[in-house]
């Protein structure tokens, strides 16, 4: 049973691009997370989501972030017109529906190194 | 203000030694408390998932044990190996709000 996939492994933009990451889950997993990891920091939550569902978006910055999890295919996170600050490498985990939610053990894939340049 | 405070930060045993980490968050609005743990150039892999007051959970030389009540959770190395050398991550999930604390990163050494 292959883990969480994420990709590119690693991103560089120019300012004023856009960022497409991709998150495929594990077999079976219906629920997906995004986390952030700036520079020197910790993880910061970003969304939570289930298939066609945003179920808490709480700390995706207002402007320019986006994210899905459409019926077919991988969890998208796209940042239009990148700025330098958004460098960082982001994380995505999924889990299975067994409680639903923050009860259930998450699985973390590899992450994407995004540079801003 | 809502946080999550790990101590120690950073943490040197000889191997063989046991050794124990804290994790303080809020008490209130608690759902789960989550421990990981992380590898240099890996991703977290899940510890344990603690729900209930007074919860212990054990996998192998590891264990952790959660007081929401007041707000701190244990997360104990028995024996301590150089393969546990990482940094140990506690996260908490309250109502809207899921916050990692910055970790305690362990060096064991042979």
């Amino acid at each position: 049973n292959a883990g969480v996939m994420q990709n590119p492994r690693h991103l560089v933009r120019r300012r004023g691009q856009e960022a497409r990451l991709r998150c495929s889950p594990m077999k079976g997993h219906s629920h997906v997370y995004w986390y952030r990891q700036l520079p020197e920091e910790g993880l910061k939550f970003m969304v939570y989501l289930q298939k066609e569902n945003i179920i808490d978006e709480s700390g995706m910055p207002k402007e320019r972030f986006s994210a899905e999890f459409p019926k077919e295919g991988p969890s998208i996170l796209r940042i239009q017109q990148v700025v330098r600050g958004d460098s960082a490498a982001y994380f995505c985990a999924s889990s299975p529906k067994v409680a639903g939610g923050p009860t259930d053990t998450q699985y973390f894939g590899p992450g994407t190194r995004l540079t801003v340049l | 203000i809502l946080n999550v405070e790990q101590s120690p930060q950073s943490l040197h045993v000889q191997e063989g030694d046991s050794t124990n980490f804290t994790c303080s968050f809020p008490s209130s609005n608690f759902y789960a408390l989550h421990w990981y743990r992380w590898e240099t150039a890996k991703s977290p892999e899940a510890l344990f998932v603690m729900t209930l007051n007074g919860d212990e959970k054990k996998k192998g030389r590891i264990s952790a044990t959660l007081n929401t009540k007041e707000g701190y959770s244990y997360l104990y190395i028995k024996g301590s190996q150089p393969e546990d050398s990482a940094t140990y991550l506690c996260a908490f999930w309250g109502t809207y709000k899921y916050i990692f604390g910055t970790g305690t990163r362990l060096k064991v050494l042979a």
